[in-house]
């Protein structure tokens, strides 16, 4: 099954800085998914984007949907140690015919140092 | 509450039996699935349902049957559970939100197979 490319696989931050992350695939994606996940527990939705070139923010995280189609940017402002945890991207190729083909990244594990 | 409960949290079987791993929902949402979540390969799509009755293999099918006699409930079983299939299982649900499709997950059901 095709999986996205999702980088760094690791931070390690000092509280306070800001964190960047992204994710691509080699086809086109309709929608964008980021989730955050803790330890024991599920992953939780943090922005959905569904247009090329949107721009979405939520509190310090924001988040892209690549002009290309093919990639998306997370980014979080000043971390607090309450961000540490694995931050997935997510992409659909087909939100209108096909709800079961979400294809998950590998995940990026967030460590922030107070 | 209303939301998506997966049980047992946690499971320890035997190579060979049966398991099933509970999932159920209160928002009546027409999408559910279960995937299953590995170190190195993220989290992958076992099996999916569009709605009752009706369900479909994704990408890793072998080993696992599902079943959906009513819409709030996706049961997953193991029929002859192996060591292979130690993991971290996710039920999620998802529906049309207008933008696209919304997805929420479970806890999380942690089997262990010896």
């Amino acid at each position: 099954g095709q999986q996205l490319n999702q980088s760094p696989q690791s931070m390690f931050i000092q509280e306070g800085e800001d964190v960047s992350m992204n994710c691509t695939s080699s086809s086109i994606f309709n929608t964008w998914l980021w989730y955050k996940q803790e330890p024991g527990e599920g992953p939780v939705l943090l922005i959905a984007l569904y247009k090329a070139g949107e721009l979405t923010s939520n509190g310090r995280l924001t988040a892209q949907f690549g002009i290309t189609r093919k990639d998306s940017f997370l980014n979080i402002s000043a971390s607090i140690p309450s961000d540490v945890g694995i931050y997935f991207c997510a992409g659909h190729p087909t939100p209108q015919t096909g709800a079961n083909n979400l294809f998950f990244g590998t995940g990026t594990r967030l460590t922030v140092i107070p | 509450d209303a939301g998506i409960t997966q049980s047992p949290r946690y499971k320890i079987t035997e190579t060979g039996r049966q398991v099933t791993l509970m999932c159920h929902q209160t928002w009546s949402h027409s999408y559910m699935f279960w995937y299953r979540q590995d170190l190195g390969h993220g989290l992958r799509l076992i099996y999916y349902s569009a709605a009752a009755d009706i369900t479909d293999k994704g990408e890793v099918p072998d080993g696992y049957v599902v079943s959906r006699s009513k819409t709030e409930n996706f049961p997953l079983t193991l029929e002859s559970a192996t060591r292979s299939q130690t993991s971290v299982y996710f039920c999620a649900s998802s529906e049309w939100t207008g933008g696209g499709y919304g997805y929420t997950f479970g806890s999380g059901t942690r089997l262990t197979v010896v």
